[in-house]
């Protein structure tokens, strides 16, 4: 079965501060795709970052960074410097082997000025 | 851009009515999805469709149903709505043609939120 887990409900900070979201997943399939999401508060969805699961290369971009570890099967996500537009929730997806989304449960993630 | 569109961002129904939500994309995406929405759930997938008149049942299909007329266009009905359905509903198109591995993101509306009463 295909799984994502976003064990941190809820995540606040002070604004400047580092903040990582976990997430972890289960699959059967040996080639998959990892996404991340951010919502923020007016309610789309815009799409942060996609990897495969040939590739483990860390990424930067900007404020943000990702950590894919597929021994451990995490593909974190820190927000270094939080500002308070940061504040939305924030979804892991796994994509199978055909095109659907399988979504965690979201992390909500609260910066204060 | 890509540019999906919901009509509604919020809508109200009582309960046993026939509801329509609608989603229109203007990127010529073979595959569109109707996703729900519930606090400490995340999305689950209602319905999707890789092409005209192609259907699919996703995670969560039961008192939904789906029509896809044109390329552009993906309705989602609720029969006879009932309370349990009060939630966000967001659409999502992507360009993977047929079912491969993807590696595109879906691209989301806006949402809409409906309440049932």
């Amino acid at each position: 079965a295909q799984k994502v887990t976003q064990a941190q409900t809820e995540i606040s900070v002070v604004e400047k501060e580092d903040v990582t979201l976990d997430c972890v997943y289960e699959t059967r399939d040996t080639t998959y795709y990892l996404f991340w999401y951010k919502q923020p508060p007016s309610g789309e969805l815009v799409f942060l970052i996609r990897r495969n699961s040939f590739d483990e290369q860390n990424e930067i971009s900007g404020r943000y960074s990702w950590n894919f570890q597929k021994s451990t099967s995490s593909f974190n996500f820190t927000i270094t410097a939080s500002q308070v537009v940061d504040s939305a929730v924030y979804f892991c997806a796994l994509s199978f082997n055909d095109y659907k989304l399988s979504f965690g449960a979201g992390t909500t993630v609260t910066v204060r000025a | 851009d890509v540019k999906v569109t919901q009509s509604s961002r919020y809508l109200v129904k009582r309960t046993g009515e026939k509801v329509f939500l609608e989603c229109v994309q203007d990127m010529d995406h073979e595959n569109m999805f109707w996703y729900r929405q519930d606090p400490g759930l995340g999305l689950r997938l209602i319905y999707f469709s890789y092409d005209v008149k192609m259907k699919e049942k996703g995670d969560i299909p039961e008192g939904y149903s789906v029509s896809r007329e044109k390329k552009e266009r993906f309705s989602l009905i609720l029969e006879s709505a009932s309370t349990n359905q009060t939630s966000m509903y967001l659409c999502a198109s992507s360009p993977s043609p047929g079912r491969v591995v993807s590696n595109q993101p879906q691209h989301f509306g806006d949402g809409t939120r409906l309440s049932i009463l």
